[in-house]
């Protein structure tokens, strides 16, 4: 069975410190899929970036970074100078997609991780 | 309006109402979730619809009771709900069913059981 571990319950940073979170999944999935949420306290999940499981190239959208490492089953979400805005839960999120077909049982769901509740304080 | 709106934004109900949350997409998905979320655990699924069909009930409670009139529109009717259902519910919606396709999410209705 798929599953997202995040093991950093909160974070607290002050404004302009970098500020990584972890990610950590299970599978035994070839091809999945990995996304990243933002919560804020509005309370929808905004979604971030999307990687599939052939593609361990890093990605940068401004502040914002991703580094996949197949080899320790990882997705860590770097932000770097972070802002007062920044501040809210962020979630880590699986999908596989062996179809129901050739056995799979989690075609399409997401299964998302505990969240990490980021402060960032002015 | 753009995106995924939901009503009521906060709800408070007693344990023998009857009540409705709704969930309506601006975005021509074809797939819409129902999720709950409490607090200090995971999102949990509870339901997909996919063209209008539902292809997933995760061993939710009868209580809790979906209805999707069309690709754009998805509710969930509440009965005779317990306290530990308090939860923020949300409702959700992708261009289709696979494991690709990104979720977008509506604000969530927190909803109070007494």
């Amino acid at each position: 069975a798929q599953k997202v571990t995040q093991a950093q319950t909160e974070i607290s940073v002050v404004e302009k410190e970098d500020v990584t979170l972890d990610c950590v999944y299970e599978t035994r999935d070839t091809t999945y899929y990995l996304f990243w949420y933002k919560q804020p306290p509005s309370g929808e999940l905004v979604f971030l970036i999307r990687r599939n499981s052939f593609d361990e190239q890093n990605e940068i959208s401004g502040r914002y970074s991703w580094n996949f490492q197949k080899s320790t089953s990882s997705f860590n979400f770097t932000i770097t100078a972070s802002q007062v805005v920044d501040s809210a839960v962020y979630f880590c999120a699986l999908s596989e997609s062996k179809s129901p077909n050739a056995g799979g049982t989690s075609y399409g769901k997401l299964t998302f991780g505990q969240g990490t509740i980021l402060t960032v304080h002015p | 309006e753009t995106g995924v709106t939901q009503t009521p934004r906060h709800l408070v109900m007693g344990m023998t109402n009857k009540k409705s949350l709704k969930c309506e997409q601006h975005l021509g998905h074809n797939a819409m979730y129902w999720y709950k979320q409490s607090a200090k655990k995971p999102l949990e699924l509870m339901f997909v619809y996919n063209f209008k069909e539902q292809t997933e009930n995760n061993s939710v409670p009868s209580r809790f009771s979906p209805e999707c009139p069309n690709s754009s529109h998805l509710f969930l009717h509440l009965h005779t709900l317990q306290p530990e259902d308090s939860a923020l519910y949300l409702c959700a919606s992708s261009q289709d069913r696979g494991p690709r396709d990104e979720q977008y999410f509506g604000p969530g209705t927190r909803l109070t059981v007494t």
